[in-house]
C-alpha cells in the first residue's frame, strides 16, 4: 500500500547527541518536505527536495540537514541535539504536477533533555 | 509573496451543528490550488478537501464543503452535521501553479462537544 512512513515516532535523547529522523514514501513522489511543528501550533517548512540530489532550505532556519540519495528516502539529521530542538517533525511528499496535494507522515515527536 | 490567514485560532460547537472555518489568502496569481488539511490530536495530517482556482464550482466531500470566493480571496470550510471525530486542528493551504511548496495558514483548533 502506498504510504509515507516516519521513524521513530517518539524519541527522547540527551543534549549533544547526533540523531537522524527517517522518512520514506512508497508513492514515487518527486517532492519531499520536512516541517517543524510545536504541539497545536502552525507548521514551519524547514527543508524540501525536488528530487534525487536536490535539497533546499525552507522558510524557517534550522540547524538540521537533509539528504536525498534515493527518491523514496529523505532523512533529517541533527549533528548535536539541543533542548531548543524539542518539537514535532513532520515529513510530507507530493507529485510535481497538479493538484500538488501533500501527503503527510505520522510525525516524529522529539524531546531533547 | 503569498500569505494565508486563518483569523479564528479556536472554535467550539456542539455535536450535529454546522460550523464554518474562515481562510483568506493574498496572491496576484490567477492559477492556484487551495486545500484544507485536518490534524486530529496526536494523529496524522490528512487532506480534507481541495479546490482548483479555475473551477467555479465549490468542492464538496460528504459533510465538508467550501465556499470559494476568488475575487474576495476567501476559502472557507463548512462542516455539516459535525461529529466528535471532527475535533482537530484545521489548516488552510495555498499553492500557486508551478510553485515548489505550500503556504499554510496558522491553523484553527476546532472542538466538537458532545
Amino acid at each position: 500500500e502506498a504510504d509515507i512512513y516516519q521513524t521513530p515516532r517518539y524519541l527522547v535523547i540527551g543534549t549533544g547527541k547526533k540523531i537522524t529522523l527517517e522518512c520514506s514514501q512508497t508513492m514515487g513522489h518527486d517532492k519531499m518536505y520536512w516541517y517543524q511543528q510545536d504541539p497545536g501550533m502552525e507548521l514551519h517548512l524547514i527543508h524540501y527536495s525536488y528530487g534525487v540530489n536536490s535539497t533546499e532550505k525552507g522558510d524557517l532556519s534550522s540547524e538540521s540537514t537533509v539528504s536525498r540519495i534515493r527518491t523514496e528516502h529523505f532523512p533529517l539529521t541533527l549533528e548535536s541535539a539541543r533542548p531548543s530542538h524539542t518539537s514535532q517533525y513532520l515529513c510530507a511528499s507530493s507529485e510535481s504536477r497538479p493538484p500538488y496535494e501533500q501527503y503527510f507522515g505520522p510525525g516524529t515527536r522529539l524531546t531533547v533533555t | 509573496a503569498q500569505t494565508v490567514t486563518q483569523s479564528q485560532p479556536e472554535m467550539s460547537v456542539q455535536e450535529a451543528e454546522t460550523v464554518t472555518l474562515s481562510c483568506t489568502y493574498d496572491t496576484s496569481e490567477n492559477n492556484y490550488y487551495l486545500f484544507w488539511y485536518k490534524q486530529p490530536p496526536s494523529r496524522q495530517m490528512i487532506l480534507v478537501i481541495r479546490q482548483e482556482a479555475y473551477k467555479q464550482q465549490n468542492a464538496t466531500e460528504n459533510r465538508f464543503s467550501v465556499n470559494f470566493q476568488k475575487a474576495a480571496k476567501s476559502f472557507s470550510l463548512k462542516i455539516s452535521d459535525s461529529q466528535l471525530g471532527d475535533t482537530a486542528m484545521y489548516f488552510c493551504a495555498f499553492m500557486r501553479e508551478g510553485a515548489q511548496k505550500l503556504v499554510f495558514g496558522q491553523g484553527t483548533r476546532l472542538t466538537i462537544n458532545p
